[in-house]
């Protein structure tokens, strides 16, 4: 139990473009989705926290104009990445909680490359 | 909020010798810690957490300490094979579903046989 997908599993856009990455709680009800981001050889940093039908908390430095989080559904969480840059080419991972869960279960992550 | 620091960033050592990476936190409020194994490209993989109501969870070759006063925490692996080396995230939350595992920065095991 408590499997969490990603997709896609990894993208290739081009600069300007927009990207949205969704990711699912296959087995369980997810209230609360985080999203994180991890740079090579750098450790998970936390983006936004999301629940269930109301707005996403946004980390401090995080743009939330171009960081998009719906939280649409207790099984569905998507991150739209807009105007994408180079820069923005990393690891992206989601996790979820349950609601009476200490554990984050993970996505298993989206590669994204911006040329 | 909370703030995790992990030591060492890189740990070298022989096929069966133990490795020990330390994680410090700042947020009194924290009380689930948990630990993670990552290989490259891969999802988090939990090993082994501990909650503060607890010292030491051990789980065959890997253990936990906490030591919730000084506010830091310990992973413990002994007996140490190739297979264990990757990279090792500490990380630690307040509450229950509603807030995120925070991570320490990470720590490169090496395992030489």
């Amino acid at each position: 139990g408590a499997v969490v997908s990603q997709h896609p599993s990894w993208v290739i856009c081009k600069s300007g473009t927009s990207v949205k990455i969704e990711c699912r709680s296959l087995d369980f009800q997810a209230t609360t989705m985080f999203w994180y981001r991890q740079f090579p050889k750098q450790s998970l940093m936390l983006m936004a926290t999301s629940n269930e039908g109301s707005k996403a908390t946004y980390e401090q430095g995080v743009e939330k104009d171009k960081f998009l989080i719906n939280h649409a559904s207790l099984t569905l969480s998507t991150l739209t990445v807009t105007s994408a840059h180079p820069e923005d080419s990393s690891f992206y991972i989601c996790s979820a909680a349950g609601p009476s869960s200490y554990e984050q279960y993970f996505g298993p992550g989206t590669r994204l490359t911006v040329t | 909020g909370e703030n995790v620091e992990q030591h060492p960033s890189t740990l070298s050592v022989q096929e069966g010798d133990s490795a020990v990476i330390k994680c410090t936190y700042s947020d009194s409020a924290s009380n689930y810690f948990p630990w993670y194994k990552q290989e490259l490209g891969k999802r988090p993989q939990l090993i082994i957490d501990i909650r503060s109501n607890v010292g030491e969870k051990k789980d065959q070759r890997i253990a936990v300490t906490l030591n919730k006063t000084a506010k830091h925490f310990s992973l413990h692996i002994t007996e140490t094979q190739p297979e264990d080396s990757a990279v090792y995230f500490c990380a630690a939350k307040a509450g229950q579903a509603g807030t995120a595992l925070i991570f320490g920065k990470g720590t490169t095991l090496s395992v030489s046989s």
